[in-house]
C-alpha cells in the first residue's frame, strides 16, 4: 500500500495559484493518483485523477513526473471558496490521511 | 440522481445505547464504503462492499461495530453498545468503477454522531 506525504497546511491569497505536492515514493506500477477536496461539514469530492504526465480539467491540473514518485495539484487563481482540505490518494485502497488544509485569504 | 443519501444527519445518544446509521448508495453503483472522520484520526475507511458482499472490514475498530448490506440500495452501520469515543462524522460513499473514473467515489453528507 503506497504511503503518501503532503503538507499539513498552506495559506494563500485570492487570485494566486496554489500548488500542493504529494510524495508517494513506493507507488506501484498500476496505481493511479487521485485528489479529493473536502469543504467543512461536507463529504470529500473527487477533483482529478491521473497516471502520468499532466491532466487538466475545469477545476485543477495534476502534474506527475516521469518517475511518478510525487504529484502536484495546481489550483489556478484561487478564491475564498477554495478553502478546503485536499487529499492525495494513491492506488485502489482509499486511505485519506490528514490531507492539506488550504486557507485562502482576501 | 439524488446522490448518496445518509440518515440520520445528526444523532445524539447516551453511552451504552445502540446506534444505527443508514446509507442509500447511488442507483447502479456496486461498491459501497463506510468511513469515520475525527479531528484526531482524520478520515478512516471502516469497511467496503462489492456487490453487497463485505470485501475488507479491517478498518472496523472492534466488535461493537458491524455493517450490513442486505441489498444493492441499502446499507447499515451499527454500533452496539456505543461509547463516547465513537463520536465522529460517519460518511458513506459509493462508486461504480465501470461507469466513472477509477477511484472516483461519491460521498454522502455524513452523519454526525455524538455519544454522551
Amino acid at each position: 500500500l503506497a504511503k503518501t506525504t503532503q503538507p499539513i497546511s498552506m495559506d494563500s491569497y485570492e487570485g494566486q495559484e496554489v500548488n500542493i505536492t504529494c510524495s508517494h515514493n513506493n507507488i506501484a506500477t498500476n496505481d493511479y493518483i487521485t485528489w479529493y477536496q473536502q469543504f467543512p461539514s461536507q463529504g470529500p469530492r473527487f477533483i482529478i485523477q491521473g497516471y502520468k504526465t499532466k491532466v487538466t480539467n475545469e477545476v485543477a491540473s495534476l502534474f506527475i513526473p516521469a518517475d511518478r514518485k510525487s504529484s502536484t495539484l495546481s489550483l489556478p487563481r484561487v478564491s475564498l471558496s477554495d478553502t478546503a482540505v485536499y487529499y492525495c490518494l494513491v492506488g485502489n485502497k482509499l486511505s485519506f490521511g490528514a490531507g492539506t488544509t488550504v486557507t485562502v485569504r482576501a | 440522481d439524488a446522490g448518496v443519501i445518509q440518515s440520520p444527519r445528526h444523532e445524539v445518544t447516551e453511552m451504552g445505547q445502540e446506534v444505527t446509521l443508514r446509507c442509500k448508495p447511488i442507483s447502479g453503483h456496486n461498491s459501497l464504503f463506510w468511513y469515520r472522520q475525527t479531528m484526531m484520526r482524520g478520515l478512516e475507511l471502516l469497511i467496503y462492499f462489492n456487490n453487497n458482499v463485505p470485501i475488507d472490514d479491517s478498518g472496523m475498530p472492534e466488535d461493537r461495530f458491524s455493517a450490513k448490506m442486505p441489498n444493492a440500495s441499502f446499507s447499515t452501520l451499527k454500533i452496539q453498545p456505543s461509547e463516547p469515543r465513537d463520536s465522529a462524522v460517519y460518511f458513506c460513499a459509493s462508486t461504480d468503477p465501470g461507469q466513472s473514473s477509477y477511484n472516483e467515489q461519491f460521498f454522502g453528507p455524513g452523519t454526525r454522531l455524538t455519544v454522551l
